[in-house]
């Protein structure tokens, strides 16, 4: 079935700091791929998506690109900001009769210290 | 803007005892609604994907007989927890969205604990 793995389960930065979270996925065809952030007492959010390959999606100064072939959907930023600090969680979706199904991956805890 | 609701925030049950939860859809037709748990520790299982005059699907480890979901409108959807147990505890989440060509908006979840 499809998968997501995103290798780093906790980061930890400093302001202004370069971040990057690796995301890889498993799925047939063209997936769309999804970045989602989670703040403590809400539920995730959309932070932007890709459908193509070597498409970028960004937003808030995070950007990811889409890789077919490494699988692979990493996300950066360049300057983090204590703000940023949530869960990040990678997701594909990919129509499977008749409805879209987002996988999510395992999450990656971003602490940035001020 | 698309906004989901879930209540209740949180809750307690026993242990063996049944919980309802609902999601609300506000300023969209939510024609498929996602419901996803969230256990500690781990990522977001989906549990069924209901679609506006289709069949619930359940996930495999979850059915209709542990997970009731109704979704009556466009508006509107409800999953119950039946003969809730520790492993049962978690945090729910509700998705839903408009079109298949949309994005899912989640609400902030139901957190169930159980006693």
């Amino acid at each position: 079935g499809d998968s997501v793995t995103q290798t780093e389960g906790q980061v930890a930065l400093s302001e202004e700091d370069f971040l990057t979270i690796h995301c890889n996925y498993s799925a047939s065809g063209y997936p769309t791929l999804f970045w989602y952030v989670q703040y403590p007492g809400e539920g995730p959010q959309l932070l932007f998506r890709a459908s193509r390959d070597k498409e970028k999606g960004s937003s808030r100064g995070f950007e990811a690109t889409y890789d077919k072939g490494t699988t692979s959907f990493h996300l950066r930023k360049a300057s983090v900001q204590e703000s940023d600090s949530a869960v990040y969680y990678c997701a594909l979706s990919r129509p499977t009769g008749g409805n879209n199904k987002l996988t999510f991956g395992q999450g990656t805890v971003l602490s940035v210290i001020p | 803007g698309a906004l989901v609701y879930q209540y209740p925030r949180r809750t307690i049950c026993k242990s063996g005892t049944s919980m309802r939860m609902e999601c609300q859809a506000v300023g969209f037709q939510a024609t498929s609604v996602a419901w996803y748990r969230q256990s500690p520790q781990k990522t977001f299982e989906l549990i069924a994907l209901s679609t506006v005059n289709s069949a619930i699907k359940y996930e495999q480890n979850f059915t209709q007989e542990k997970f009731p979901i109704s979704h009556p409108n466009l508006s509107f959807s409800s999953m119950t927890v039946l003969n809730a147990y520790l492993e049962d505890r978690g945090l729910y989440l509700c998705g839903a969205r408009g079109g298949a060509n949309s994005d899912y908006t989640f609400g902030s979840g139901t957190r169930l604990l159980v006693i």
